[in-house]
């Protein structure tokens, strides 16, 4: 079964920095672009990030450009997204999603997570 | 970035009715538009992928079209597992952006 599960989501104060992590079975990530979309509580979704297939292209939405990074280990099959200097406005379900290509340009995603909440409040 | 406009933002339906959301690209996007549907407290899944193309497994109730600005998400036959919030998202530039979304009530 395709799947993705995300972990390391929690409470943490503001200024503070935490890591999200994407887990992947059924398929090789190796082979895809990966992403980061958020929505915040009652909100609409917002993607945060994208790498391609080999991290040689990568993107952030403006909002945490320079705060976030993406990453990704094929050899592991997982997808990171470190987040530092986190905002209230931070605060939201973050789901780890396929792309259907290798890059993430004109790219669906075509395989989500559940998400991993991240609030940040003091 | 390129905003996406869905109308309406909720519409109420009954079983069987055949429903129409509209998504509107800010400028043109060619057909680099998906379709997505997220059921209350679930994570979304894509129906409709580059404007009309079907992904594995979506009922072919969902259908999709347009190209430029203009698109459509057509639903024929609305069952109730449907009643569910609908997103579309260019994917032609970076950022990837989504529409605000279209809550469909049964």
């Amino acid at each position: 079964e395709v799947q993705l599960v995300e972990s390391g989501g929690g409470l943490v104060q503001p200024g503070r920095s935490l890591r999200l992590s994407c887990a992947a079975s059924g398929f090789t990530i190796g082979d895809y672009a990966m992403h980061w979309v958020r929505q915040a509580p009652g909100k609409g979704l917002e993607w945060v990030s994208g790498i391609n297939w080999n991290s040689n292209s990568i993107d952030y939405a403006d909002s945490v450009k320079g705060r976030f990074t993406i990453s990704r280990d094929n050899a592991k099959n997982s997808l990171y997204l470190e987040m530092r200097s986190l905002r209230g406005q931070d605060t939201a379900l973050y789901y780890c999603a396929k792309g259907n290509r290798e890059s993430f340009y004109y790219s669906a995603l075509d395989v989500w997570g559940q998400g991993t909440t991240v609030t940040v409040s003091s | 970035d390129i905003q996406m406009t869905q109308s309406p933002s909720s519409l109420s339906a009954s079983v069987g009715d055949r429903v129409t959301i509209t998504c509107r690209a800010s400028q043109t996007i060619s057909g680099y538009l998906n379709w997505y549907q997220q059921r209350p407290g679930k994570a979304p899944k894509v129906l409709i992928y580059t404007a009309s193309s079907l992904h594995s497994g979506v009922p072919s109730r969902f259908s999709g079209s347009g190209s430029g600005t203009d698109f459509t998400l057509t639903i024929t036959g609305l069952q109730p597992e449907d009643f569910a919030t609908y997103f579309c998202q260019q994917s032609f530039s970076t950022p990837p952006t989504f529409g605000q979304g279209t809550k469909v009530e049964i």
